[in-house]
């Protein structure tokens, strides 16, 4: 159980395109998801926190018009770079939790972003 | 901000036990996680600890926690080259299920 899925997996676009990135619980409904982004050979920096039905939460310096998240129901939330550049390069990933307040973090694959 | 640190690199041998150590900076703290990233891939959670617990086993690992010195270990006995990866330690912060996770530490497992 408590499986998260990502898709695509990898993707490679042009300067100034915009990339969605979806984020699925397969088999339990998420109420909190979160994007993550990953540059080689660091940690994890929390990006956005949503709640399904509700405006993302972004960390500080994190563009909310550069990365739109939408969080349309318990089993999907997508992030969108929108007019990407070679800078947003990284790895995205995203985690869910459940519905107790005591659930912890599942994990997605992760999404790996080239811009060139 | 808060900080949780690890230290960047550790080589075991096969069979050997393998000790990763993380010091953490909030004491309010409730859960203490530790994940496992192998390349390529997204966080896989390993286990975790209660705040109020010192020791807690689950098979090969032992989670031992340093509340006073704000420290956590992870100990994963007759290590495997499959345990190669990224170990990271996380710390919840109590709001909304947030976590801040540690610096990393590459687990290299030789023959």
């Amino acid at each position: 159980g408590a499986v998260v899925s990502q898709h695509p997996s990898w993707v490679i676009c042009k300067s100034g395109t915009s990339v969605k990135i979806e984020c699925r619980s397969l088999d339990f409904q998420a109420t909190t998801m979160f994007w993550y982004r990953q540059f080689p050979k660091q940690s994890l920096m929390l990006m956005a926190t949503s709640n399904e039905g509700s405006k993302a939460t972004y960390e500080q310096g994190v563009e909310k018009d550069k990365f739109l998240i939408n969080h349309a129901s318990l089993t999907l939330s997508t992030l969108t770079v929108t007019s990407a550049h070679p800078e947003d390069s990284s790895f995205y990933i995203c985690s869910a939790t459940g519905t107790a307040s005591t659930d912890t973090q599942y994990f997605g694959p992760g999404t790996r972003l080239t811009v060139l | 901000g808060e900080d949780v640190e690890q230290s960047l690199f550790l080589s075991v041998r096969e069979g050997d036990s393998s000790v990763i150590n993380c010091t953490y900076t909030d004491s309010s703290s409730t859960y203490l996680y530790w994940y496992k990233q192998e390349p390529g891939a997204g966080l896989q959670l390993l286990t975790y600890i209660f705040s109020n617990m010192d020791m807690k086993q689950d098979q090969r690992l032992t989670v031992l926690l340093n509340k006073k010195d704000k420290h956590l270990s992870l100990r994963i006995a007759d290590t495997q080259t499959g345990d190669s990866a990224i170990y990271f330690c996380a710390e919840d912060t109590g709001t909304a299920s947030k976590l801040t996770f540690g610096t990393g530490t590459r687990l290299q497992v030789t023959l």
